[in-house]
């Protein structure tokens, strides 16, 4: 069975201080997705990857993904309260059918 | 912008009644998924439709089943629900075959079964 395991579960900060959500699994995944999700509303994409070793940034987030493709992590730079929510990680194969989720991690930002 | 929407965003039914969640995608995707979302669990695949008419059984199916009768829409059914089906239920979809697994979701509905 595959599994995606993120960590930490549950992340509070101050706002300006930096963080990293690791993603890991065991398997090889075509593309690893990292999406966002507020209180009561749906995931939202934030960035794709697909390279082994590929590094792209959105903004003060930076994601990356393992050279193996088995891991990914995002990296937060002077976190803000607006990065309050879960963050999510999702491996997929090729065609996207079978997409696993990691559980999640919950992040605080405090002002 | 894609736009994915659910019937309702919170629904309460009793026991043994049957349930039905629409969920219809604007971006002409070929692929429509159905997930719920429990504390801890993360999201759970019910079932999945990679055409019209298609459909195929995901991590969690039972208890649950689905219809695609055109490709822009892809219901949930919940035949006699119970109360361990009380989630969030999620709608997603996505491009097609050659898609790299970017998928875009409702808002989600909050179901409670009493």
């Amino acid at each position: 069975t595959q599994l995606l395991e993120q960590s930490p579960q549950f992340l509070s900060i101050q706002e300006g201080e930096n963080l990293t959500v690791y993603c890991n699994s065991s398997s090889v995944f075509s593309s690893l997705q990292w999406y966002r999700q507020e209180p009561g509303e749906g995931p939202v994409l934030l960035v794709t990857v697909v390279t082994g070793g590929e590094v792209k940034k959105l903004k003060r987030l930076t994601f990356q993904f393992g050279d193996a493709r088995k891991d990914s992590s995002l990296h937060i730079t002077a976190a803000q309260p607006g990065d309050t929510g879960l963050y999510l990680c999702a491996g997929a194969d090729t065609g996207g059918f079978k997409t696993i989720f990691g559980a999640g991690t919950r992040l605080f930002v405090k002002a | 912008d894609v736009k994915v929407t659910q019937s309702s965003r919170y629904l309460v039914k009793r026991t043994g009644e049957k349930v039905f969640l629409e969920c219809v995608q604007d971006m002409d995707h070929e692929n429509m998924f159905w997930y719920r979302q429990d504390p801890g669990l993360g999201l759970r695949l019910i079932y999945f439709s990679y055409d019209v008419k298609m459909k195929e059984k995901g991590d969690i199916p039972e208890g649950y089943s689905v219809s695609r009768e055109k490709k822009e829409r892809f219901s949930l059914i919940l035949e006699s629900a119970s109360t361990n089906q009380t989630s969030m239920y999620l709608c997603a979809s996505s491009w097609g075959p050659l898609s790299p697994g970017e998928q875009f979701f409702g808002p989600g509905t909050r179901l409670t079964v009493l």
